[in-house]
């Protein structure tokens, strides 16, 4: 079955330093998400990417996050200066025709800034 | 701003007993989505409901959308142990693949 990949799995990087998370959304897929979970908490969107840009994008991502799609497969999500609170799991997400098969999550970045 | 609301948000069972979660949510949608989560991994599609009245089922798992009452119901037949894990639903507003929205889970503890 086909799979929505992240790399890497586990991050730790320094507050105010730079990350970038990576994701290889599914080939035939449109439509490209990421997400974040704190510990224990519900799943928050920051961002979707349709065509080459940003659909929609909520509060939590402001000037400090971008995406970018630099190539036909590759699909990432930068922090540009890391906060403790960026502490998270973040998932990207993929879906084909409107979401009518469903949206299908990656295994995960977790991420921690000290 | 689209809510989407699920209670229980904390299940503990025993096995063999039958149990409903429930996902309300606010605006009108007719797509919803539920995922299962195990601890420290990623989220596993379930069910997809896309039209009211849509009903799925899936071993002791079955699923249902009421788009007129803003409601959708995870039921649970007989559970057993691995069943465990926390449920999610999530609605997608617009049918336009912008985002779905979760829900704040709940967490299916079953017990022996």
């Amino acid at each position: 079955e086909p799979e929505v990949t992240q790399t890497p799995s586990h991050q730790v990087t320094q507050m105010g330093q730079e990350v970038i998370l990576r994701c290889v959304p599914i080939s035939n897929h449109l439509y490209f998400y990421w997400y974040r979970q704190i510990l224990g908490q519900k799943v928050e969107f920051l961002v979707s990417f349709y065509n080459n840009e940003i659909s929609e994008k909520s509060e939590i991502f402001d000037d400090q996050f971008s995406v970018e799609r630099p190539d036909g497969s590759n699909f990432t999500l930068k922090i540009r200066s890391t906060k403790l609170e960026d502490s998270a799991m973040y998932f990207c997400a993929s879906t084909g025709e409107t979401g009518r098969r469903g949206y299908t999550f990656g295994s995960g970045t977790r991420l921690t800034v000290v | 701003e689209l809510k989407v609301e699920q209670n229980p948000l904390f299940l503990s069972m025993q096995e063999g007993k039958n149990y409903t979660i429930y996902c309300n949510y606010s605006t009108t949608s007719d797509r919803l989505y539920w995922y299962r989560q195990d601890p420290g991994k990623s989220l596993e599609s379930l069910f997809v409901l896309l039209s009211n009245g849509a009903v799925k089922q899936e071993g002791r798992l079955m699923a249902s959308l009421d788009t007129k009452a803003r409601l959708s119901t995870l039921h649970i037949t007989a559970a057993v142990h691995d069943l465990s894990a926390t449920y999610f639903c999530a609605v997608d507003m617009d049918s336009s693949a912008s985002k779905i929205i979760f829900g704040s889970g709940t967490r299916l503890s079953i017990r022996p």
